[in-house]
């Protein structure tokens, strides 16, 4: 089964420190994009970050630049997001996500999603 | 960054019904348009990818369609599963960003 499962979430302070980890499997971890995606108590999707397959490109969100890192060890079929300088404006769950890509055609979508890992930041 | 705006925000439709959500890019995305569906407490699944195909699995009832700039997503006979909020994303940059959603809920 093609499955995503995040863990490391919880309560921390602000100004703190925290990583999300995410496991893969079921499928050729190494061979796709990785995403953060997270989602604001009823709030809408909001992008984070992304890492290339072999962790050789990030991209970060304004709002994450300068204090979030995202790495992944394909080894491992793990992605990890590491979380500084927390805010309460972080507060939200955290998805994992892959993105499966065509480049014979249009398809780039998250078509995988992990089950989502609560951070909480408040003092 | 490319701006997603979804209309409506929310509607309230019947089993039956035949429902529409648009969703404009603010500039030509070519065909890279996604919609999901999030239930509460769930993670949202992908329904359509590169604006028209249907994601394995999905039911035939949904359709997309469009491209450039303005795209739709068609319910065509509402049912009971389908009340849910529903997101369109660009993957044509990064960030890849999504609407602000639209909660379809019952009437």
């Amino acid at each position: 089964e093609v499955q995503l499962v995040e863990s490391g979430g919880g309560l921390v302070q602000p100004g703190g420190s925290l990583r999300l980890s995410c496991a893969a499997s079921g499928f050729t971890f190494s061979s796709y994009w990785m995403h953060w995606v997270r989602q604001a108590p009823g709030k809408g999707l909001v992008w984070v970050s992304r890492i290339h397959s072999n962790g050789s490109s990030t991209t970060y969100a304004d709002s994450v630049k300068g204090r979030f890192t995202i790495s992944r060890d394909n080894g491992k079929n793990t992605l990890y997001l590491q979380m500084n300088s927390l805010r309460a404006e972080d507060t939200a769950v955290y998805y994992c996500v892959r993105e499966s890509q065509d480049s014979s055609s249009w398809l780039r979508a998250f078509d995988i999603w992990g089950q989502g890992t609560m951070v909480t930041v408040s003092s | 960054d490319i701006q997603m705006t979804q209309s409506p925000s929310s509607l309230s439709a019947s089993v039956g019904d035949r429902l529409t959500i648009t969703c404009r890019a603010s500039q030509s995305i070519s065909s890279y348009l996604n919609w999901y569906q999030q239930k509460p407490g769930k993670a949202p699944k992908l329904l359509i990818y590169a604006a028209s195909s249907l994601q394995s699995g999905v039911p035939s009832r949904f359709s997309g369609s469009g491209s450039g700039t303005d795209f739709t997503l068609t319910i065509s006979s509402l049912q009971p599963e389908d009340f849910a909020t529903y997101y369109c994303q660009q993957s044509y940059t990064t960030p890849r960003t999504f609407g602000q959603g639209t909660n379809v809920d019952i009437k």
